[in-house]
């Protein structure tokens, strides 16, 4: 079983739809956590640090649920140019080096 | 500003060929980490610097495999008797504190 897991989808949504994602850890020592944004062919961009208490930025949500191993991402009100590869990430627990554990990314596909 | 810059961008290389992939970090960065990421998957860690000390290199695949910080900024990620599993790109990220910048990848084909 892998440390981190994303279902890879791809998730096809029309223009303005609501999606979400979720993404599971394995590790309860686990102490950051992380939403990146992959486009085709690009290195991953930093979208949103998750907090325990949640964390909203614009259009994107992101929750922390520590009891059940689990991290979402909400998008509302899709636009076409969030077709990407979400990738979730997860620091720390055992090793101290600060290393990201990477699920295998979810592929969005926003339809207009 | 600069952000991590990776060179080459993109390398091909017959099998057995020994390969140099270069990672230039954001200035000041004190942390740099090296990421294999192959096609369809996320970016798997090979190894970590803090500064020029190699703190954990529990992620490279085999001894083939090796990194060095000399000087605390640039770093190299050499692979020997390249392997044509050894296809993937290789993404180089810099961190000051908890924020991990990445750099565009360096893109090898082992044929």
């Amino acid at each position: 079983r892998k440390e981190v897991e994303q279902d890879p989808g791809p998730f096809n949504v029309p223009e303005g739809a609501t999606v979400a994602f979720n993404c599971t850890y394995s590790n309860s020592a686990s102490q950051s956590f992380f939403w990146y944004r992959q486009d085709c062919r690009k290195e991953p961009k930093l979208l949103m640090s998750v907090y325990s208490s949640g964390n909203e930025d614009g259009r994107f949500t992101a929750q922390l649920n520590r009891a059940s191993q689990y991290i979402s991402l909400l998008i509302r009100d899709s636009k076409l140019s969030d077709s990407a590869t979400y990738l979730c990430a997860v620091k720390g627990g055992s090793s101290n080096t600060g290393k990201l554990i990477f699920g295998q990314g979810t592929t969005l596909q926003v339809k207009p | 500003g600069a952000g991590v810059s990776q060179s080459p961008r993109y390398k091909v290389a017959k099998r057995g060929q020994d390969v140099a992939l270069r990672c230039d970090p954001i200035s000041g960065h004190v942390s740099l980490f090296w990421y294999q990421q192959a096609l369809g998957q996320g970016p798997e860690f090979l190894t970590y610097f803090q500064n020029e000390a190699q703190l954990d290199k529990s992620g490279l695949p085999s001894d083939r495999f090796f990194a060095e910080r000399p000087e605390g900024s640039v770093s190299t990620l050499k692979i020997q008797r390249t392997q044509q599993e050894d296809s993937a790109v290789y993404l180089c990220a810099s961190s000051p504190t908890s924020t991990q910048y990445f750099g565009p990848g360096t893109r090898l084909l082992v044929l």
